[in-house]
């Protein structure tokens, strides 16, 4: 079946390390983003890729990072400049002409 | 993209017809209107869009009006499976960006 996967559901760090959400989609969509989620609210965007080899910044990419080496992956690290990490984040895809795919997400708690 | 206005929360009794509203009244020309919805802790799943034509599919109706300011998304015959948070979102054709507001909690009861 296509579809997109999240590993691991549930994460747990010190604060002060960085780490790296897994997301892959076997759907062959081009464009692949990545949300946040706190509790009782809506989704907002981290960053996007359209292409691989490309990103860009979404509207609360301070202290993440993303790469985008091959088009079936898009991870993303939450480094430790970013000042309130746990949260559920998701991951999606789509191509141009299609409603956005996701994952069933992460969800990083840091101590 | 256009910002949307969803109520706080609905509820709905089991086998009747769920009907959830959404403002975007300033929706450009060119920009559909997209809903999704999420299931606690899992990620949200499409249901329906449109651009300017009411549609339907197995899953909902969505009604759009005349001047695409408003629109209404149908759920036929809620069941305590339709209990979820239903986003409604504007989106150009082949824009990038979803922007995703709180969204209208939907509860179903029995």
């Amino acid at each position: 079946d296509g579809g997109i996967t999240q590993s691991p559901k549930y994460l747990f760090r010190k604060e002060g390390q960085n780490v790296t959400l897994s997301c892959e989609q076997n759907l062959n969509h081009d464009a692949m983003y990545w949300y946040r989620q706190d509790p009782g609210q809506g989704l907002r965007l981290i960053y996007y890729s359209q292409i691989v080899n490309d990103f860009q910044k979404g509207d609360i990419a301070e202290g993440y990072s993303v790469s985008r080496e091959k088009k079936e992956s898009f991870p993303l690290t939450v480094t430790s400049a970013q000042k309130n990490p746990t949260a559920f984040y998701l991951c999606a895809s789509s191509t141009p002409y299609s409603p956005l795919h996701f994952g069933n997400g992460t969800r990083l708690t840091v101590t | 993209d256009a910002k949307t206005t969803q109520p706080t929360s609905m509820d709905c009794a089991e086998g009747r017809a769920a009907n959830l509203p959404c403002n975007h009244s300033t929706i450009s020309g060119n920009e559909y209107v997209y809903w999704y919805r999420q299931i606690h802790s899992q990620g949200p799943q499409y249901i329906i869009h449109g651009l300017k034509n009411n549609e339907t599919n197995e899953m909902a109706s969505l009604i759009i009006t005349e001047d695409r300011k408003s629109s209404t998304l149908i759920l036929p015959h809620a069941t305590l499976r339709d209990t979820a948070v239903y986003y409604c979102i504007v989106r150009v054709e082949y824009g990038n960006k979803l922007v995703f507001g709180a969204g209208t909690i939907l509860r179903v009861k029995s």
